[in-house]
């Protein structure tokens, strides 16, 4: 049981190229997220997704674009990286519980992107 | 969701116990008041939830107040491996996906 993993790890990206972050998660979880964060600032959620073929937008969607084509795959994509988009971006997943409450978020290991 | 407030920073001697507040005076009825700690340049990592009893595990103790309007996380017996940045979170259960709303949390030091 692998958790949440994230690929790459690091990246470093040139103004106007393009990237995708793979984020996969192996505990069925139906609830997955897309998180950056910046030097001495805490998470800002990104984009989301509540199921399969589902995705909705967070605090700071502008320049990002995501995907959830399977159940246990979550695509953050950027379309023309900016400066601004240097960043650390962590994935996260979530399970429903009873009663309609939600279980807490497994954080991946994040990845470190640079966009000169 | 409500928002929270936490001091900045604080430091707690290794083997004492550490206390961390958090302000919540805007939660509602149906809000949870989630902790989650941030290891340097690690993803967060969950530590405890409440609604309204105080909780624990096996990591911390959650104390809530009556009016709900505040809370402290207890960390009983610090050491130098629970130096990280605590973050409190009040969300509702289910709305929106759930999402976390980060603040900037407390910067724990925990000194030999």
């Amino acid at each position: 049981n692998a958790g949440v993993t994230q690929t790459p790890k690091f990246r470093v990206l040139k103004t106007g190229q393009s990237m995708t972050l793979l984020c996969a998660q192996d505990m069925n979880h139906e609830y997955m997220y897309w998180y950056r964060q910046d030097p001495g600032m805490g998470l800002r959620l990104i984009h989301y997704s509540v199921g399969e073929g589902t995705t909705a937008k967070g605090e700071v969607p502008d320049g990002y674009n995501v995907s959830r084509l399977k159940k246990q795959n979550f695509l953050l994509g950027l379309e023309s990286a900016a400066p601004s988009q240097t960043s650390v971006y962590f994935c996260a997943s979530s399970h429903t519980l009873l009663a309609g409450n939600l279980g807490e978020q497994y954080f991946g290991p994040g990845t470190r992107l640079t966009v000169t | 969701d409500a928002k929270t407030t936490q001091p900045p920073s604080m430091d707690c001697a290794e083997g004492r116990a550490a206390n961390l507040p958090c302000n919540h005076s805007t939660i509602s009825g149906n809000e949870y008041v989630y902790w989650y700690r941030q290891i340097h340049s690690q993803g967060p990592q969950y530590i405890i939830h409440g609604l309204k009893n105080n909780e624990t595990n096996e990591m911390a103790s959650l104390i809530i107040t009556e009016d709900r309007k505040s809370s402290t996380l207890i960390l009983p017996h610090a050491t130098l491996r629970d130096t990280a940045v605590y973050y409190c979170i009040v969300r509702v259960a289910r709305n929106q996906g759930g999402k976390l709303i980060f603040g900037q949390g407390t910067e724990l030091s925990v000194k030999p």
